[in-house]
């Protein structure tokens, strides 16, 4: 099992809809960060939040940081094709600062 | 500044061969990565490397891998004997801090025969 998990695992849907995608774990993180990667790349760092409640938007992209800095979410407003790739979150627990995770990621395709 | 850069983009071998995996980081990161991604097992940390030191390599499958990192501006991953389960694409990434933003290179993709 992975210490962090997403859902949903996949999701198609059409240009001009809304969602969200979760990240989710048992333990306490001291940040997480999302990151997105296109087919053929490696993933590309989106937003990082640290505080507990915090939210921080990136145009039509809006990111939470839960209070207790257990989980984390992704609002996409109006997607677009090019909003399509895989999301993921990772971070560094408050347990252990040695040790990285990334989650399971969230396959998104936004239909023209 | 060229970014992470990886080496060689496409290998193909047949099982058995030595593989080797070459990674140029970002120069004046401290931290390097050697990540895995496949459809089966998503992206999935190896081991890192903290001023050449590696830190945490409990990703790393069994022994038939290993990485060094001789000096700030190189690191290496190895398979030895290559199996066709390794196929797979290889990421480095490397960061200022553990925290910092993690810049990724494109890839190795390795197909063992």
């Amino acid at each position: 099992t992975q210490l962090l998990e997403q859902s949903p695992q996949f999701l198609s849907i059409q240009e001009g809809e809304n969602l969200t995608v979760y990240c989710n774990s048992s333990s306490v993180f001291s940040s997480l960060q999302w990151y997105r990667q296109e087919p053929g790349e490696g993933p590309v760092l989106l937003v990082t939040v640290v505080t507990g409640g915090e939210v921080k938007k990136l145009k039509r992209l809006t990111f939470q940081f839960g209070d207790a800095r257990k989980d984390s979410s992704l609002h996409i407003t109006a997607a677009q094709p090019g909003d399509t790739g895989l999301y993921l979150c990772a971070g560094v627990t408050v347990y252990n600062f040695n040790k990285f995770y990334f989650g399971s990621g969230t396959k998104l395709n936004v239909k023209p | 500044d060229a970014g992470v850069i990886q080496s060689p983009r496409h290998e193909v071998t047949e099982m058995g061969q030595e593989v080797t995996l070459r990674c140029k980081p970002i120069s004046g990161h401290d931290y390097l990565f050697w990540y895995r991604q496949t459809m089966m097992r998503g992206l999935e940390l190896l081991i890192y490397f903290n001023n050449n030191v590696p830190i945490d390599d409990s990703g790393m499958p069994e022994d038939r891998f290993s990485a060094k990192m001789p000096n700030a501006s190189f690191s290496t991953l190895k398979i030895q004997p290559s199996e066709p389960r390794d196929s797979a694409v290889y990421f480095c990434a490397s960061s200022l801090g553990l925290r910092g933003t993690q810049y990724f290179g494109p890839g190795t993709r390795l197909l063992v025969l």
